[in-house]
């Protein structure tokens, strides 16, 4: 089944530089890849998520990418704010549509003022 | 237009007890997926269910854990004979069925179930 590897697994940035977190994953048949985001006892939001039919996509300060030959995929972060601090969870659908969901292990980042 | 509620948000239950977990997807949405997240950890997938059908189970523990949506009302994740490793939170997420994107899941606030 599909197995996600997520890095690093803490990361530590000065408040306005850029943030980057990796993922690999196993399955290529995989073909949906949403990043949530989880502050202390909250709920994980989604943040941004990318389609296999697509290199990159950016929302604002974020951006994800996506190499579907190397299967990895990456969060990034620019001018980083305070606010940003949580842990940060990458996944992957290993099947078309509706399915489930395999997590990546986490990344907790804290941007330090 | 409420986003997927769960109740209740902390649990308590003695080993041997019987533990309830409800869920009540977004409006329009009737996909509704469980996941644990134990202390410091990623969430792991447990079950993907839709109204009156389970899809996928194959992350749900043999025993004592058993998934419902009925026609009816919210889903229910149930938890017999709890021990103390059942002690987790428990988030239900909901994707929508006529949409363009149906693998787009929101999360619910989670149910913290710990076990005495």
């Amino acid at each position: 089944g599909e197995n996600v590897e997520q890095h690093p697994s803490t990361l530590s940035v000065q408040e306005g530089d850029s943030a980057v977190i990796k993922c690999t994953y196993s399955d290529s048949a995989s073909n949906y890849f949403p990043w949530y985001k989880q502050e202390l006892g909250k709920r994980p939001q989604l943040i941004i998520d990318i389609r296999s039919n697509v290199g990159e996509k950016k929302d604002q300060r974020i951006a994800v990418t996506l190499n579907k030959t190397a299967k990895h995929f990456s969060l990034h972060i620019t001018e980083t704010q305070p606010e940003d601090s949580a842990v940060y969870f990458c996944a992957a659908s290993p099947l078309q549509g509706a399915q489930k969901l395999v997590f990546g292990q986490g990344t907790r980042l804290t941007i330090n003022p | 237009n409420a986003g997927v509620m769960q109740n209740p948000r902390h649990l308590v239950r003695r080993r041997g007890q019987e533990a309830r977990l409800r869920c009540s997807p977004m409006k329009g949405h009737s996909h509704v997926y469980w996941y644990r997240q134990l202390p410091e950890e990623g969430l792991k997938f447990m079950v993907y269910l839709q109204k009156e059908n389970i899809i996928d189970e194959s992350g749900m523990p043999k025993e004592r854990f058993s998934a419902e949506f009925p026609k009816e009302g919210p889903s229910i994740l149930r938890i017999q004979q709890v021990v103390r490793g059942d002690s987790a939170a428990y988030f239900c997420a909901s994707s929508p069925v006529l949409a363009l994107f149906t693998d787009t899941q929101y999360f619910g606030p989670g149910t913290r179930l710990t076990v005495l």
